[in-house]
């Protein structure tokens, strides 16, 4: 079975720092992979995807970057951190061209 | 940008009562999903409705997808403190590569 992982669960950074949020997916070969930004108790802010090894779609322009550097790895970073950068990071993934995502259990991001 | 509206934003209601959440576009989907979240969790799928009209049952859920394939609802009978969490509706369009969320609903039940 298909599971997807992301490391940190929490994090707290200061403004100005550098980031790097990591996701993986198991049992599963060239899945779409997304990066979603969720403000408190509201809907996903889709900020980027990926169908494939160092092709990245961003949806959303901000001093947030992605990378994909191997088929089931996707990660989100930063060079300087922003107060309005704070909040849960869901990383998602998919059959290419498939309708369901599923996610992976968030990265709870604080910028102080 | 195809926005998905659900009312309401927030329902309190106690155990037992019965409720129905929105989801509203003035986009046409191919299909849309509902997610149910908890609090430091990941959304996880609950159902994904495709035809116009389509309604489909998961035990006391009911999701129906509008004829015109722009809105859809949930209805929860006898709501239990199970159910409680945020609510999330997601539409696709075929030959894309992502889904746009609505804006949610956050539900709580009360025993």
């Amino acid at each position: 079975s298909q599971t997807i992982h992301q490391w940190p669960a929490t994090l707290v950074q200061p403004v100005g720092s550098p980031l790097s949020l990591e996701c993986t997916v198991e049992g599963t070969s060239n899945p779409n992979l997304y990066w979603y930004r969720q403000a408190a108790g509201r809907g996903l802010q889709l900020l980027f995807y990926s169908v494939g090894i160092g092709q990245i779609s961003s949806e959303v322009p901000q001093n947030l970057s992605a990378s994909r550097p191997q088929d089931r790895q996707f990660i989100l970073s930063s060079k300087k951190l922003l107060l309005s950068d704070s909040g849960f990071y869901l990383c998602a993934w998919s059959v290419w061209l498939a309708r369901e995502q599923f996610f992976g259990p968030g990265t709870r991001l604080t910028v102080l | 940008t195809q926005l998905l509206e659900q009312s309401p934003q927030f329902l309190s209601i106690q155990e037992g009562e019965n409720l129905t959440v929105y989801c509203n576009s003035s986009s046409v989907f191919s299909s849309l999903q509902w997610y149910r979240q908890e609090p430091g969790e990941g959304p996880v799928l609950l159902v994904t409705v495709v035809t116009g009209g389509e309604v489909k049952k998961l035990k006391r859920l009911t999701f129906q997808f509008g004829d015109a394939r722009k809105d859809s609802s949930l209805h929860i009978t006898a709501a239990q403190p199970g159910d409680t969490g945020l609510y999330l509706c997601a539409g696709y369009n075929t030959g894309a590569n992502n889904l746009f969320f609505g804006t949610g609903t956050r539900l709580t039940v009360i025993p």
